[in-house]
């Protein structure tokens, strides 16, 4: 069956550090992938789109990879800061009407 | 710009109850429309999503039921709700083609008791 898997348990670093992010998936075969921030109680944020044909993407603070070959993605942010905390969703979408398929995302807190 | 409204912000309905939820979407023309699901630490679960007015496909087999009055317009309903229905309901739209980010709704935190 079809599965996306991101880290379930929280990630906890220190304000100034790299987090990077996983997701992982099996049985798609994405024409793209997505990244969104959720804070609590609120909506998914839009961060970066990144399609089947390219390795990285970069906005900012935020790189994203793609390998289609282990069927996983990497989410960095570097220079982590406070205000960077908050859960992090990993979304796919197949070549067959589009549909994003969302991971269960992870939590991330960044300590001063 | 472009803005999408859902309302209300939260709701506690007793069980077998109905439900409208509604979501309208400003500033853009023949969007794609979604409704999702989410409990509470999990991932978001598509319920049903549009390509355009009167075509809805649902994701998920459930008592809830979607429609599409008008073009940027999506409602989400149930004729007698369940305990297990409650959950963070987010409405979202995305430009019609692929490559382009959802905008969510701040969504509407329902409770069934």
């Amino acid at each position: 069956s079809q599965k996306i898997e991101q880290n379930s348990e929280a990630l906890n670093i220190q304000e100034g550090k790299t987090a990077t992010l996983t997701c992982n998936y099996t049985n798609y075969s994405p024409a793209y992938l997505q990244w969104y921030r959720q804070d609590p109680g609120r909506g998914p944020v839009f961060l970066l789109l990144i399609r089947e044909n390219e390795k990285e993407k970069r906005k900012e603070r935020l790189k994203v990879t793609f390998d289609t070959t282990l069927k996983q993605s990497l989410f960095h942010i570097t220079a982590s800061q406070p205000a960077d905390s908050a859960t992090y969703l990993c979304a796919l979408a197949d070549n067959q009407g589009g549909k994003l398929i969302f991971g269960q995302g992870t939590e991330l807190s960044v300590k001063p | 710009s472009q803005t999408i409204h859902q309302w209300p912000a939260t709701l506690v309905q007793p069980v077998g109850s109905p439900l409208s939820l509604e979501c309208t979407v400003e500033g853009t023309s023949n969007p794609n429309l979604y409704w999702y699901r989410q409990a509470a630490g999990r991932g978001l679960q598509l319920l049903f999503y549009s390509i355009g007015i009167d075509q809805i496909s649902s994701e998920v087999p459930q008592n809830l039921s979607a429609s599409r009055p008008q073009d940027r317009q999506f409602i989400l309903s149930s004729k007698k709700l369940l305990l297990s229905d409650s959950g963070f309901y987010l409405c979202a739209w995305t430009h019609r083609g692929r490559d382009y980010g959802y905008t969510f709704g701040s969504g509407t935190r329902l409770t069934v008791v």
